[in-house]
């Protein structure tokens, strides 16, 4: 079956370093969206992609997604104790609406 | 509150029971869908609702599980005679659009199978 696959599992960054997670499907998605899910708390919406080779840029986080649409990627630059959290991927595929989270790459930031 | 609200919050039940939660989606979204959330990993997809209609369920979802959403608004996901690997945190979100399919998520209802 379809999965969603994120590296790495856990990262611990000092503040101020970067910070990067990877998102790598098993089939071709028809889009990608990125969420961030606080402890305790419930995902939320971060950026939809929907393009092939896209980037898109909010702020200090920078998404790209692959050419070949199988791919994806979030990079926080200079984080902050505010960025902790964990950070999921999700897709469908085409002719379906079951989204796939990825498997998550939780975030602790460093003080 | 405009956002997703979900009821209960949290649900301790024994098993073998039968229990429903409810999902009250925001309003005017008509796509919603119901996860399922353990400890450390990704939602994993259970249903999806256009409107009134279930269009899509997990495979992985047993026949104790059943889902309604019976005017195009709120919806209820059931469990039937529960099972303690049901524990989990069961959230709902809706949408609107199909170009921009932002799924805003409720707070979820917990439930722990005794």
């Amino acid at each position: 079956g379809q999965q969603v696959m994120q590296i790495p599992q856990y990262q611990h960054v000092q503040e101020g370093e970067d910070f990067t997670t990877y998102c790598n499907s098993s089939t071709t998605l028809s889009n990608i969206q990125w969420y961030k899910q606080r402890p305790g708390g419930h995902p939320v919406f971060l950026i939809q992609l929907v393009k092939s080779g896209e980037v898109k840029k909010q702020k200090r986080l920078t998404f790209q997604f692959g050419e070949a649409k199988k791919n994806s990627s979030l990079h926080i630059t200079a984080t902050q104790t505010t960025d902790v959290g964990t950070y999921f991927c999700a897709g469908h595929t085409s002719g379906t609406y079951k989204y796939i989270f990825g498997t998550g790459t939780r975030l602790k930031v460093l003080a | 509150d405009t956002g997703v609200s979900q009821d209960p919050r949290h649900k301790i039940t024994k098993r073998g029971q039968n229990v429903t939660f409810r999902c009250d989606p925001i309003s005017e979204h008509n796509r919603l869908y119901w996860y399922r959330q353990t400890l450390g990993q990704g939602p994993e997809f259970l249903t999806y609702f256009q409107n009134e209609a279930q269009l899509e369920k997990s495979r992985l979802l047993s026949d104790r599980f059943s889902a309604e959403r019976p005017k195009g608004s709120f919806s209820t996901l059931e469990i039937q005679r529960t099972e303690q690997g049901d524990s989990a945190m069961y959230l709902c979100a809706s949408s609107w659009g199909q170009l921009q399919e932002t799924q805003y998520f409720g707070p979820g209802t917990r439930l722990l199978v005794l």
